[in-house]
């Protein structure tokens, strides 16, 4: 079974300094990871994902994320925030091809102006 | 293009009541799941399908019914509400090599 850890559940960065949040998976098959970010009263939107092939792959909004595998990793990063930013940030891993979606506890980033 | 609709947007049951959360999607998506999304929790998994006719456990399934009959819709059905049920239940779709589209949302509480 997959499971998701998001490291901080509470992220403050001011504008334009580099957001950088964290998250670890654990799987049995290579893994599919994704990023989803929500905004308040909203459902959730698909910044990135990871399937196969370069392990560095780049989302909208100027986020990207690096997959890791000795690390068990797939941070996500943006190299200058904007007050846009703030919101909640999921990580997800599913096992193909059962394709079920296991989602961390989220962090939510507050940006400072 | 609708996407993935769900109604109702928000909803107050009393313990022991029944009800049925609706999501349609109209992208012709084979895989289709439902979430609930409580403080520190992140989103856990209710019950999933893989096409029409097949479906299976999530997470936490108890507690909640689910069938789908068509590509389009997959409903889900509470049996015997439970203030334990209190929470925001999203539905999402997607097919093979995409991620998933959420709609936007049932907010439920259960008194």
């Amino acid at each position: 079974a997959q499971s998701v850890t998001q490291l901080g559940s509470h992220v403050s960065v001011s504008e334009g300094a580099l957001v950088l949040l964290r998250c670890n998976y654990s799987s049995s098959v290579p893994p599919y990871l994704f990023w989803y970010v929500q905004y308040p009263n909203q459902g959730l939107q698909l910044l990135l994902k990871y399937t196969t092939g370069a392990t560095l792959v780049k989302g909208i909004n100027g986020f990207e994320a690096e997959f890791k595998k000795s690390e068990t990793s797939f941070h996500l990063t943006k190299p200058s925030a904007h007050m846009s930013d703030a919101a909640e940030y999921f990580c997800a891993v599913s096992d193909p091809p059962r394709d079920k979606l296991s989602f961390g506890a989220g962090t939510t980033v507050t940006v400072r102006a | 293009n609708a996407g993935v609709t769900q109604t109702p947007k928000f909803q107050v049951l009393k313990t022991g009541q029944s009800m049925t959360l609706q999501c349609a999607q109209d992208m012709n998506h084979e895989y289709m799941s439902w979430y609930r999304q409580d403080p520190g929790m992140g989103l856990r998994l209710i019950h999933y399908s893989v096409g029409a006719g097949i479906t299976d456990q999530g997470e936490v399934p108890n507690g909640y019914n689910v069938s789908r009959s068509t590509t389009e819709d997959f409903p889900l059905r509470l049996l015997s509400a439970a203030p334990s049920q209190t929470s925001v239940y999203f539905c999402a779709s997607r097919t093979q090599g995409y991620g998933y589209t959420f709609g936007s949302g049932t907010r439920l509480t259960v008194v």
